[in-house]
């Protein structure tokens, strides 16, 4: 079955402590991105990925880091989570021109 | 840079009955996509239908047709026989050319009422 599988689904983090989430996907899309959710914002760009080793900038990267070491992971590193940063955070991949696909999303809490 | 405008932050509509969302977008791109996506109680992201810009003819998707004016940068999407599955947050996307990056709107929550 085609998807992208995000982890975990839950976390409740302090102040400062590094975290990561991960994000796979099997489809051999060579377009990955991450987004943040929050109410009245809709979904913005935190980094997107066009290829392995290829990673830029989306709308709110403050904070945040990314790798794409191979095609099939993405994951988002927090090395200092602040409470601002407390999100719904989703996951996607796409190939070319075709819609993108979200992971079950990821609801961060930091304390 | 384009940005993706939705002006109905919650809209209600009763069960049975057809509803429509708004949906505007700024770009000076000539070759694009544009998506709306459904978003249920459950979080999961769902796409509901896609159209390309170098398309006339609006895509429809069984209940889901959408109202495409590229002159006037405008892509709504009406929902008709509305079912209490219907309920959800739903998302106008933009994407500009065949590799580019989505871009969304803030959303638009839907009530469907019994």
């Amino acid at each position: 079955e085609a998807q992208v599988t995000q982890n975990p689904r839950y976390l409740i983090t302090v102040t400062g402590k590094k975290l990561t989430v991960t994000c796979s996907q099997n489809m051999n899309h060579e377009y990955m991105s991450w987004y943040r959710q929050d109410p009245g914002l809709g979904l913005r760009q935190i980094y997107y990925s066009m290829n392995v080793e290829v990673t830029d900038k989306g709308d709110v990267p403050e904070g945040y880091k990314v790798s794409r070491k191979e095609k099939r992971n993405f994951p988002l590193i927090l090395e200092s989570p602040s409470p601002n940063q407390t999100s719904l955070y989703f996951c996607a991949s796409k190939s070319g021109r075709l819609e993108a696909f979200f992971g079950q999303g990821t609801r961060l809490t930091v304390v | 840079a384009q940005t993706v405008t939705q002006s109905q932050p919650e809209m209600s509509v009763q069960e049975a009955e057809t509803v429509t969302l708004s949906c505007t977008y700024d770009t000076s791109e000539s070759n694009y996509y544009l998506f709306w996506y459904k978003q249920p109680p459950s979080r999961q992201m769902i796409l509901v239908i896609r159209q390309e810009a170098y398309k006339q003819q609006n895509a429809t998707e069984n209940r889901f047709s959408v109202n495409f004016q590229k002159a006037a940068k405008s892509f709504s999407l009406k929902i008709s026989d509305s079912q209490l599955g219907d309920t959800a947050m739903y998302f106008c996307a933009f994407m500009r050319g065949s590799q580019g990056n989505l871009i969304f709107g803030k959303g638009t929550k839907l009530s469907v009422k019994p």
